[in-house]
């Protein structure tokens, strides 16, 4: 069945370093894909998304490309900051799904 | 705008008692979704509905748990008899379904539910 694979947390780093966070994906046919932040006691919420391979998905000076070949949505930051200090969720939407991967914690020390 | 509404925030309770969960979906919003957030098990689906109906509960882990959207406006989680293994937060999520859309979750803040 479809699935997501994300590198386990916790990540720690310190402000303003560089952040990729992997994630990779198993599916048939053709899966939109999805990255969402959790903050500290809230629900999740949509950071970026792709649609199609080769889209590039960006917001909040987050970014994340659609990789078909191979089956990767990396998320990338050039720069962090305490206040991105959250748990990252990588998703596939597929047929009427969508999947969760298990979430990635990032810690952001100033 | 009014995101999605859960109630209660926190609920304590004993191992027997039942236990119901609500949610209000945002307004236009035409599914709906109950996941389960635990440490060990990470985000569930448990199920889902569209249009009020449910579509896929084979999340739900067994017959304790029931759920109903009697409205477009408003859904119920019910676990009768709790465990302490249900312990975890549940959060409903609403979408409008459909392109660009698909996909796009709201999620509400959660309810943290406790067994003892």
């Amino acid at each position: 069945g479809d699935s997501v694979t994300q590198m386990e947390g916790p990540v720690t780093l310190s402000e303003e370093a560089f952040l990729t966070i992997n994630c990779t994906y198993t599916a048939t046919g053709y899966p939109s894909l999805f990255w969402y932040v959790q903050y500290p006691g809230e629900g999740l919420q949509l950071l970026l998304k792709a649609t199609k391979a080769d889209d590039k998905g960006s917001n909040k000076g987050f970014e994340a490309t659609y990789r078909k070949e191979t089956t990767s949505f990396h998320l990338e930051k050039g720069s962090v900051q305490v206040s991105d200090s959250a748990v990252y969720f990588c998703a596939l939407h597929n047929t009427d799904k969508l999947i969760f991967g298990t979430g990635t914690r990032l810690q952001v020390f100033p | 705008d009014a995101g999605v509404i859960q109630s209660p925030r926190h609920e304590v309770t004993e191992m027997g008692q039942e236990v119901t969960l609500r949610c209000k979906p945002i307004s236009g919003h035409n599914s709906l979704f109950w996941y389960r957030q635990t440490m060990m098990r990470g985000l569930e689906l448990l199920i889902y509905f569209n249009n009020n109906v449910p579509i896929d509960d084979s999340g739900m882990p067994e017959d304790r748990f029931s759920a109903k959207m009697p409205n477009a406006s408003f859904s119920t989680l019910k676990i009768q008899p709790s465990e302490p293994r249900d312990s975890a937060v549940y959060f409903c999520a609403s979408s409008s379904q459909g392109a660009p859309n698909t996909g796009e979750l709201f999620f509400g803040e959660g309810s943290r539910l406790t067994v003892l």
